[in-house]
């Protein structure tokens, strides 16, 4: 079975820019999580798709957005970047309640 | 709120054993703990849920202190293959599903041959 696929996988932009980061989770998982990982905040719950629908939201701003396809498939999106947001980027899925999270390799963003 | 991990860091001879605790300040529902290796993903190790039992996998188990919000983390005999960052995800909820986690700053863990 194929794992979670990120695309792409590195990513530089300048600051003010958008961005926009793809994930493929494994074949018949519905639910996918975001997480930022940086080095000095560790890995922050960015938000959950589940069904097309958002299931669960962590505390980032509005310029911090995603969506899930009818495939599962799931995009997210940073708008106006800010050097801060130069981060790791792991996007997840699960295939039931409380079962565990596969996560892809991640998306390193890179804002300059 | 971000659960506590100690120690921040540990090395280890090969076949030493290790503690690694994750403490909330808030009553948690599950914990999770993951594995992540320099430039790789993170991957799932187990989940310890509230009312649930000690879990082991091979030489790595774990405990889960309801009372106390703590989880341990037990490594045992450890292998050069255990090296990495250890995370605790932690879930206040039981709604969010394990879907939601909040994770610690990790514990990186170096075994030397």
């Amino acid at each position: 079975k194929a794992g979670v696929t990120q695309t792409p996988r590195y990513l530089i932009k300048t600051r003010g820019q958008q961005v926009t980061l793809s994930c493929s989770p494994i074949s018949g998982h519905r639910s996918v999580s975001w997480y930022q990982q940086t080095p000095g905040q560790g890995l922050q719950f960015l938000f959950e798709y589940f069904s097309e629908t958002q299931r669960n939201k962590g505390n980032f701003p509005g310029r911090f957005s995603g969506r899930q396809f009818s495939n599962s498939r799931s995009e997210m999106n940073v708008s106006t970047l800010e050097l801060g947001d130069s981060a790791l980027y792991l996007c997840a899925s699960s295939s039931a309640t409380l079962a565990p999270l596969h996560f892809g390799n991640g998306t390193r963003l890179t804002v300059t | 709120q971000q659960p506590v991990q100690s120690p921040q860091a540990v090395i280890l001879r090969e076949g030493e054993d290790a503690v690694i605790n994750c403490s909330s300040s808030k009553a948690l529902y599950s914990v999770h703990w993951y594995r992540q290796k320099h430039g790789e993903a993170p991957v799932f190790l187990m989940i310890l849920l509230k009312g649930g039992e000690q879990k082991g996998h091979e030489k790595i188990s774990a405990s889960f202190n309801e009372k106390k919000q703590q989880s341990s983390l037990y490594l045992t005999a450890s292998q050069l293959s255990y090296s990495g960052t250890y995370f605790c995800g932690t879930e206040q909820r039981r709604e969010t599903s394990g879907s939601r986690l909040t994770f610690g700053e990790g514990t990186q863990l170096t075994v030397n041959p």
